[in-house]
């Protein structure tokens, strides 16, 4: 079975301080996973994919599978990254495009 | 180039009646996903079609259907509505089905009542 956790519900940081947003998978096969990121009163967007290993945003995320983690990171928080963020799993052979998501981490950054 | 456009975007209905959502992929993309999205269980896959044909399906009930017509556009159908099937209602548009970045539309928000 496909399954993502996002732990935090909610993480609040200090304008500079790291970002880290954890997304744990489980998934048998060969997963592909994805950061969307949703900010306030827009659609929902691709933040980056694992595959094409970017920063985008400053973020950044790798993936661990022996820890079957993806966490999203950013090194200085910025107020305009304030959003929910979501972690996606999808197994393209079995599944085409099918996402899996998470939870969702509202990510709040204070001035 | 215009985005994955949904239509209508709110609308209230009365438990038992149906409703058709719409959606309109970015222009070139064949493949279209709905999903569910609800305060408790977050977003979940309804379905996914490409070329017109489904190519995968969530676990939701057989009140949830689908189609795609050859223009690429898709439609989605909930008959005899609950009010757990209040929702906001999201359709994505990809180039193909082989993992290509999804795009999102806005959203169809309905309110059962």
């Amino acid at each position: 079975a496909q399954r993502v956790t996002q732990p935090e519900k909610l993480l609040s940081v200090f304008k500079g301080a790291p970002v880290e947003l954890k997304c744990n998978y489980s998934y048998s096969g060969s997963p592909e996973l994805f950061w969307y990121v949703q900010y306030s009163r827009q659609r929902l967007q691709l933040l980056l994919r694992h595959i094409s290993r970017e920063s985008i945003k400053g973020f950044t995320a790798d993936l661990n599978k022996g820890e079957t983690s993806f966490h999203l990171k950013k090194p200085f928080a910025q107020e305009e990254d304030s959003a929910m963020y979501y972690c996606a799993l999808s197994g393209l052979r079995e599944y085409g495009n099918k996402l899996v998501f998470g939870a969702g981490t509202i990510l709040r950054v204070k001035s | 180039k215009a985005g994955v456009t949904q239509t209508p975007r709110y609308l209230i209905k009365t438990r038992g009646q149906q409703v058709t959502l719409s959606c309109s992929p970015i222009s070139g993309h064949r493949s279209v996903s709905w999903y569910q999205q609800t305060p408790g269980q977050g977003l979940q896959f309804l379905f996914e079609y490409f070329s017109e044909t489904q190519r995968n399906k969530g676990n939701f009930p057989g009140r949830f259907s689908g189609r795609q017509f050859s223009n690429s556009r898709s439609e989605m159908n909930v008959s005899t509505l609950e009010l757990g099937d209040s929702a906001l209602y999201l359709c994505a548009s990809s180039w193909d089905s082989s993992g290509n970045t999804i795009y999102f539309g806005e959203g169809s928000w309905l309110t059962v009542v």
